[in-house]
């Protein structure tokens, strides 16, 4: 059972514009959520958090948002650059337990210049 | 400053063969674990280590086995490959367990492919 999905495998966006990558979860006892960058031949890098207590976390020219609801969660890349082309994971965590993050399958961004 | 290094990068094994996949950190954490990701999954725990002397099984930990004699080391056995153990490897590691707080470094991966 995937706990934590990324329904859309690819997304491709024009250099500058806004890239808006989704991510599902089902697991209400996920209060923590976690975006990784992964570029080809590299381990996954942390690149932005959120707590469910907020909403919104901003970093730059990165943003996510959370809708507790409806258990959603979005990347935004603005603007968009070349060189955030990268497979992007989804990730999430309850309170306690070592390290205890689900992942999600990924999506390939390509943002052509 | 080397962060996370594993080797070998690729290996082919044949069925039933053993082999260790390597994993060091040099930032001195006390947590380090061992991922798989393969196609369409996320990547998915083995087993992890809070520290030397100490590991525990993760969420796929059936044929492999760890063990943790320092704080830098953390290498991943396999003692009888499968060919359903064809995957992408990634070793982490973090100065602490929860992952609100403390930010877990990656390897760059051992890609195995047991034929």
């Amino acid at each position: 059972d995937q706990q934590v999905k990324q329904n859309s495998p690819s997304l491709s966006v024009q250099e500058g514009r806004i890239s808006i990558l989704n991510c599902d979860y089902t697991n209400s006892m996920f209060d923590y959520f976690l975006w990784y960058k992964k570029y080809p031949a590299e381990g996954p890098t942390f690149l932005i958090s959120i707590s469910s207590i907020k909403d919104k976390n901003e970093d730059g020219r990165f943003t996510v948002f959370l809708n507790k609801s409806a258990k959603h969660l979005s990347l935004h890349i603005v603007p968009s650059q070349p060189g955030d082309s990268a497979v992007y994971f989804c990730a999430a965590t309850r309170s306690g337990g070592y390290q205890k993050v689900t992942f999600g399958t990924g999506t390939k961004l390509q943002v052509i210049p | 400053n080397a962060g996370v290094t594993q080797t070998p990068k690729f290996q082919v094994l044949k069925t039933g063969q053993s082999m260790t996949l390597q994993c060091a950190q040099d930032m001195n954490h006390e947590y380090m674990s061992w991922y798989r990701q393969d196609p369409g999954m996320g990547l998915r725990l083995i087993h992890y280590s809070v520290g030397a002397g100490i590991t525990d099984q993760g969420e796929v930990p059936n044929g492999y086995n760890v063990s943790r004699s320092t704080t830098e080391d953390f290498p991943l056995r396999l003692l009888s490959a499968a060919p359903s153990q064809t995957s992408v490897y990634f070793c982490a590691s973090s100065w602490g367990a929860d992952p609100r707080v403390e930010t877990q470094y990656f390897g760059p991966g051992t890609r195995l492919l047991v034929l």
